[in-house]
């Protein structure tokens, strides 16, 4: 069985910090990873995801991920902050069987401080 | 653009009874899923529907059923509703459910609370 954890269900940065919402993953054979965000109200907006080749992976408003084989991880990054980062961020994880087998995190709740 | 439009935003109901939560998508997309959404639980897959006149059970279709009504629409219905069933609904699409590298697009969500 599949499965992702989102260890920190609440994590505080400053504006202008870099920031880091981790992620890790349980999976047999190769993973499809992929991070997505909830705004309040809302509903989840892709950011980015990744399938295979390079293990940084960019995505939108400048979040990029870390894809890390060994240690089963893909912590999502950016390198200086913005109020307006602050939502709900999800993780999740396939093991190529198609959307109706992924598998989503719990969510971390990210609150950037003015 | 409007993406993925679910009606209706809220929704209270008293035990045991129905309700349909509609949801449609103008991006051409052949797949369609409904999830729910519970606090320390992420999202789960209630329903999916991988092309027009195909549905199938995603992880917790217990009280629900779902119907395709053609490629853009997809319901979803409670048919004695249960304090249990208290969430967050969200409908989602897809290019299909096999490609994974074209993103599940989400619709704003329907809060319901049954008392």
């Amino acid at each position: 069985a599949q499965s992702v954890a989102q260890p920190e269900d609440q994590v505080n940065v400053a504006e202008g910090n870099p920031l880091t919402v981790k992620c890790t993953y349980s999976v047999s054979g190769n993973p499809y990873l992929f991070w997505y965000v909830q705004y309040p109200n809302r509903g989840l907006q892709f950011l980015l995801k990744y399938i295979t080749g390079d293990n940084l992976v960019k995505g939108s408003y400048g979040f990029e991920a870390e894809f890390n084989k060994s240690q089963t991880s893909f912590h999502l990054k950016k390198p200086s902050a913005l109020v307006s980062d602050s939502a709900l961020y999800f993780c999740a994880v396939s093991k190529s069987g198609g959307y109706q087998k992924v598998t989503f995190g719990t969510g971390t709740k990210l609150q950037v401080i003015p | 653009n409007a993406g993925v439009t679910q009606t209706p935003k809220f929704q209270v109901l008293k035990t045991g009874q129905s309700m349909t939560l509609q949801c449609a998508q103008d991006m051409n997309h052949n797949s369609m899923y409904w999830y729910r959404q519970d606090p320390g639980m992420g999202l789960r897959l209630i329903y999916y529907s991988a092309s027009e006149g195909t549905t199938d059970k995603g992880e917790v279709p217990n009280g629900y059923n779902v119907s395709r009504l053609n490629k853009r629409e997809f319901s979803l219905r409670l048919e004695s509703a249960a304090p249990s069933q208290t969430s967050v609904y969200f409908c989602a699409s897809s290019a299909s459910t096999g490609r994974l590298n074209s993103p599940l697009h989400f619709g704003n969500g329907t809060r319901l609370t049954v008392t």
